[in-house]
Formats: C-alpha cells, sequence, structure tokens
C-alpha cells in the first residue's frame, strides 16, 4: 500500500493564486520529501523536511509538517503557468525504499 | 555534469515481444534504482543496485521483468513476453552513495506501449 498519499488528486486554479497540497503517511518518518513530474516524465526533487522541523521554505515553496497528524502540506505561493505539473510526496519505508504517493496534478490556468 | 539519462524515450511494442530499456545515471552514483509509473498513478519500486551488492528485486512485478548492471554504470531492464499491462513510464534515478534517505535523480523515462 502507499506510504504517502496526496490530496486533492487534481487542482486547477488561476495564475497568482496560492496552490496546497496535503499529504497523509502511515509510518513513522525522519524525513519527507517533494517532487514534482511535469508531463508524466522524469521527477524533479523540491525540498525535503525532516522530522524535527516543522516548517520550511525554499523560493516560492514552503513545506510544513506534522507527525503527530502524519501529514505534510505543500505551499506554492504567486503560482505561475510553469509550476503545472504533477506533485508527488515520498517517504522512506522501513527496508530503505522510496514511497510515493500517488500524487497530485495541478494546472494553472493563466 | 550530465544527469541520468535514458532510451529509448518511448518504445511500442506487441503483445509477446520482449524489451529492453536502459538508463545512464549519473557518473559517479553508485546507487541505481527502477520505478514504474503506471497512467495517473505514483511510481512503483521494482529494482535497486547498490555497488557491487546483490540488487534489491523484491519489487519486480513478475519473473518476466529482470534487470542488471554492468560495471556499475549502466543498467538495462527487461521485460519478456510483454503483456498490454506492462505499458508504463519506466524510471530509473540514482543516487550518490545509496545511503538510506538519499536525494534521487531521476531520469527522463521510458514511455512503454505494449499493443
Amino acid at each position: 500500500s502507499q506510504q504517502g498519499e496526496e490530496d486533492p488528486q487534481a487542482l486547477s486554479i488561476q495564475e497568482g493564486e496560492n496552490a496546497t497540497m496535503n499529504c497523509s503517511y502511515k509510518t513513522s518518518i525522519n524525513n519527507l520529501q517533494w517532487y514534482r513530474q511535469n508531463s508524466g516524465r522524469g521527477l524533479v526533487h523540491l525540498i525535503l523536511i525532516r522530522s524535527n522541523e516543522r516548517e520550511k521554505h525554499s523560493g516560492r515553496l514552503r513545506v510544513t509538517l506534522d507527525t503527530s497528524k502524519k501529514s505534510s502540506s505543500l505551499l506554492i505561493t504567486a503560482s505561475r503557468a510553469a509550476d503545472t505539473a504533477s506533485y508527488f510526496c515520498a517517504t522512506w519505508d522501513e527496508r530503505g525504499k522510496l514511497i510515493f504517493g500517488q500524487g497530485t496534478e495541478l494546472s494553472v490556468k493563466p | 555534469g550530465a544527469g541520468v539519462s535514458q532510451s529509448p524515450s518511448n518504445k511500442v511494442t506487441e503483445k509477446g515481444k520482449d524489451v529492453e530499456l536502459r538508463c545512464d545515471p549519473i557518473s559517479g552514483h553508485t546507487a541505481l534504482y527502477w520505478y514504474r509509473q503506471s497512467l495517473g498513478q505514483g511510481l512503483e519500486f521494482l529494482i535497486y543496485f547498490q555497488g557491487n551488492s546483490a540488487p534489491d528485486k523484491s519489487g519486480l512485478p513478475s519473473d518476466r521483468f529482470s534487470a542488471e548492471r554492468t560495471g556499475g554504470s549502466v543498467s538495462t531492464l527487461t521485460i519478456q513476453r510483454t503483456q498490454q499491462e506492462d505499458s508504463a513510464v519506466y524510471l530509473c534515478a540514482s543516487s550518490s552513495l545509496g545511503l538510506a534517505e538519499e536525494t534521487q535523480y531521476f531520469g527522463p523515462g521510458t514511455r512503454l506501449l505494449v499493443l
């Protein structure tokens, strides 16, 4: 079963708006990563947040982590059409494998 | 330096045929991973190579799937007697040391369509 699951599955917004995606996971983690995928191709690593961190920023990205709720959120501020992509959270399972969620498909309309 | 590369970009084959997918990891990376992504789904782990250690094949869905890594660099994923359900994007990733929880760098993927 998936370690991480994203919500919503799809999100459509206008350029300039903020986009928030949520991820839930099942087991204890040391850290959680967010990846971006364009057009069903290779994934690009966006940001990693450790279990002892509550919030992390990188440019227009803001990631939060709530280990008590086993959830994380990715916020993209002032979205652009170029942000249109699928976004995945990923965690490591007990055997050291990277497990991905189903992803959120973000569409930013100009 | 160059990133992870994969070939071919796209592959269309007939049911029952064998296919080979190639991955060139980032130079010097000791760990290499193969994943499969079906339409609209997340990534499914297939196999993991770390240096000279025996590969972790626990994610391979059937014995029709196999992979090898020659000289600790290039890897080939082979699917024998392809089935329509094998249609997916096959992604390769590498990481520097293969340590637990190390960032993985992904290639562009091979889109496989089995008719």
